[in-house]
């Protein structure tokens, strides 16, 4: 079954500080995404990455870099935390980049930065 | 560039009614259209796929979309409503974004609430 777990559920962190969110995908999928989910704008796609120690830009990378060292995991990063980075982040994988197939989500992080 | 409008942010219907959550789409070519149901404090889940052949697509937990090339439109049906269908329902279009990959653009949801 597929399987897309992330670190935390709940994360509260404060204004200027580093964090990190990590995901996991147990499916050897090649594709990794990131969207951040706010209420009345839908998801927006952050970074993503194709293969290992590839990342390409989404929609909305300003304040945020990503890290692939491994295929089954992708990391967000928030270099330094602001209040309008509160959200809820969500981590996807896709078997392949064919247009096609779907993508699986993990149980999403709920970030709050004071 | 791609975009998906769901005109409804929220939808109300009697359980044991039909239900329908409308999407429109706007791509480049052929469209691959996908909805995704997102349960309370929970992530997606995919829910059924439009990539060509027949206009009715038939997914899980009941539900089904119909795919209107002329509309521009992929709603999604169901015949009988359940309460525990309701949860946020996204309509999310395919388009190719460069680097050799294709990227979703969602709708911005609609809340789907049914009444006992």
């Amino acid at each position: 079954d597929v399987k897309v777990t992330q670190s935390s559920r709940y994360l509260v962190k404060r204004t200027g500080e580093k964090v990190f969110l990590e995901c996991v995908q147990d499916m050897d999928h090649e594709n990794m995404f990131w969207y951040r989910q706010d209420p009345g704008l839908g998801l927006r796609l952050i970074y993503f990455s194709y293969d290992v120690k590839m990342k390409e830009k989404g929609d909305i990378p300003e304040g945020y870099s990503v890290s692939r060292e491994k295929k089954e995991r992708f990391s967000l990063i928030l270099e330094s935390a602001s209040t309008n980075q509160t959200s809820m982040y969500l981590c996807a994988s896709r078997y392949t980049p064919d247009r096609a197939y779907e993508q699986y989500f993990g149980p999403g992080t709920r970030l709050t930065v004071t | 560039a791609q975009s998906v409008a769901q005109p409804e942010d929220q939808v109300n219907v009697a359980e044991g009614n039909p239900l329908t959550v409308k999407c429109t789409y706007s791509v480049s070519g052929n469209p691959y259209l996908f909805w995704y149901v997102q349960y309370p404090n929970r992530g997606l889940q995919f829910l059924l796929k439009y990539i060509t052949g027949d206009n009715l697509v038939k997914g899980s937990y009941g539900f089904e979309a119909e795919f209107n090339k002329s509309q521009t439109s992929f709603h999604l049906k169901k015949p009988s409503a359940l309460v525990s269908d309701s949860a946020l329902y996204f309509c999310a279009v395919s388009a190719y974004s460069g680097a050799g990959s294709y990227q979703l653009t969602f709708g911005k949801g609609t809340k789907l609430s049914v009444i006992p």
